[in-house]
């Protein structure tokens, strides 16, 4: 059963910081995994979505990796800014399982001005 | 494009009632899910469509049926609402291998 993690649950930063949000998963046969983002009381957003075959993608300060041999995703935030302040969750899509989307937790992020 | 809508934003029943949340995309996506999403549960998948007229389980479809006639809609409904389906609600759409959109969510109360 596939399931994904989310480390740290949550995490607060200066503005101005560079910082890592990571995501694993324990079954590498997926077909992609996406990164969203949540505000307070909102939807999610979509960040980014790395097809199984590609290794990274990017928008903007924004950059999210994937190994799958390894089962690891990570995101990565430039210059963070207090706007970024959100839940971060990372979903991976099963193989094979039509639109089945798994989440992990979700890491908690915090700007401070 | 309205991308995912839901309806109603928010809503309160008594144990044992019954409604339908509504969902419906105008991007013609084959694909169409609904998840519940619960503080320490994360989200989770209820049921899913890949197409017109296909439907399946998810993680925890107990208590809740959907049906599939057009490609745009995909209702939810609660056969007999019980405190544990109280809960926030998204109905999301994608095509395959594609970003998968969320709708804005439904805050459901079951009293």
């Amino acid at each position: 059963k596939q399931e994904v993690t989310q480390i740290p649950a949550a995490l607060s930063v200066p503005e101005g910081e560079n910082l890592v949000l990571n995501c694993s998963f324990t079954d590498s046969a997926i077909y992609n995994l996406q990164w969203f983002r949540q505000d307070p009381g909102k939807g999610l957003t979509s960040l980014l979505l790395i097809q199984s075959s590609q290794r990274e993608q990017t928008s903007g300060r924004l950059n999210a990796s994937l190994d799958k041999s390894s089962g690891r995703s990570t995101l990565y935030i430039a210059a963070s800014q207090p706007g970024d302040s959100a839940t971060y969750l990372c979903a991976v899509r099963p193989r094979d399982q039509g639109g089945k989307l798994i989440f992990g937790q979700g890491t908690e992020l915090s700007v401070k001005p | 494009n309205a991308g995912v809508t839901q309806t109603p934003k928010f809503q309160v029943l008594k144990t044992g009632q019954s409604m339908t949340l509504q969902c419906a995309q105008d991007m013609n996506h084959e694909y169409m899910s609904w998840y519940r999403q619960d503080p320490g549960m994360g989200l989770r998948l209820i049921h899913y469509s890949v197409g017109a007229g296909i439907t399946d389980q998810g993680e925890v479809p107990n208590g809740y049926n959907v049906s599939r006639s057009t490609t745009e809609d995909f209702p939810l409904r609660l056969l007999s609402a019980a405190p544990s389906q109280t809960s926030v609600y998204f109905c999301a759409s994608q095509r395959e291998r594609d970003t998968q959109y969320f709708g804005p969510g439904t805050r459901l109360t079951v009293l």
